[in-house]
């Protein structure tokens, strides 16, 4: 079974430009989550979405970030203008929900390597 | 509110050695503990967890016990292998928003042949 897929696994790309990561969930699961890692804050939860709905925005940085889930299969994150300091690995996971919740495994995607100049 | 605090690295050990990677945690309620791994290069796996006071989590020769007395709950192994470096991260999720993982900071572990 194909696991969490992101692309690109690798942007370079100019300050000010559009970038847009794309994630594709593991089917059958119906919770989705993007994280940014970096050195300086470690892994920092940007979003969640549950059955296609955003429920916990809290951790996206600023307006500059949106992110989208149109389907169960796919989900977007777009930042627009791109900053250096948005320089990060971004990751995209997903689980399966129960109702009761609670201790379900987050399967993590290779991670989109972000370089903006 | 729910945070983690994990041994600081880089951990650097010779093959067969002990390893022991302590975490503890604070959290208000009943909290599901997990360890994840991330190898070069890859995102992160889960690699144990446990979900109430007493369980001991095992994959791939790797141990944790949920001590609730003592807020913690430390990976262990017996005999590492070259291929057990990576970074280790320790993490909760618990309470109304039990979806959130609060992660440690992370231990990068480095076995030498």
């Amino acid at each position: 079974d194909a696991g969490v897929i992101q692309s690109p696994r690798h942007e370079v790309t100019e300050m000010g430009q559009e970038v847009t990561l794309r994630c594709k969930p593991i089917s059958g699961h119906n919770s989705l989550f993007w994280y940014r890692q970096t050195m300086m804050r470690g892994l920092e939860l940007l979003i969640y979405f549950n059955n296609n709905v955003p429920i916990d925005d809290s951790g996206m940085p600023e307006d500059r970030f949106s992110a989208k889930m149109p389907n169960a299969s796919f989900s977007t994150l777009k930042i627009q203008p791109s900053e250096p300091r948005d320089s990060a690995v971004y990751f995209c996971a997903s689980s399966r929900r129960a109702v009761t919740g609670g201790g379900e495994t987050q399967y993590f995607g290779p991670g989109t390597r972000l370089l903006v100049l | 509110g729910n945070s983690v605090t994990q041994m600081e690295g880089p951990v650097t050990l010779s093959e067969e050695a002990f390893l022991t990677i302590n975490c503890t945690y604070t959290a208000t309620g009943y909290p599901s503990l997990f360890w994840y791994v991330q190898y070069p290069g890859e995102g992160l796996q889960l690699l144990l967890k446990a979900t109430k006071a007493d369980d001991k989590g095992s994959n791939k020769g790797f141990e944790a016990t949920y001590r609730k007395e003592t807020t913690s709950f430390h990976l262990e192994k017996g005999s590492v292998q070259v291929s057990d470096s990576a970074v280790y991260f320790c993490a909760l999720s618990e309470g109304s928003n039990d979806y959130k993982l609060s992660f440690g900071a992370g231990t990068t572990v480095t076995v030498r042949a």
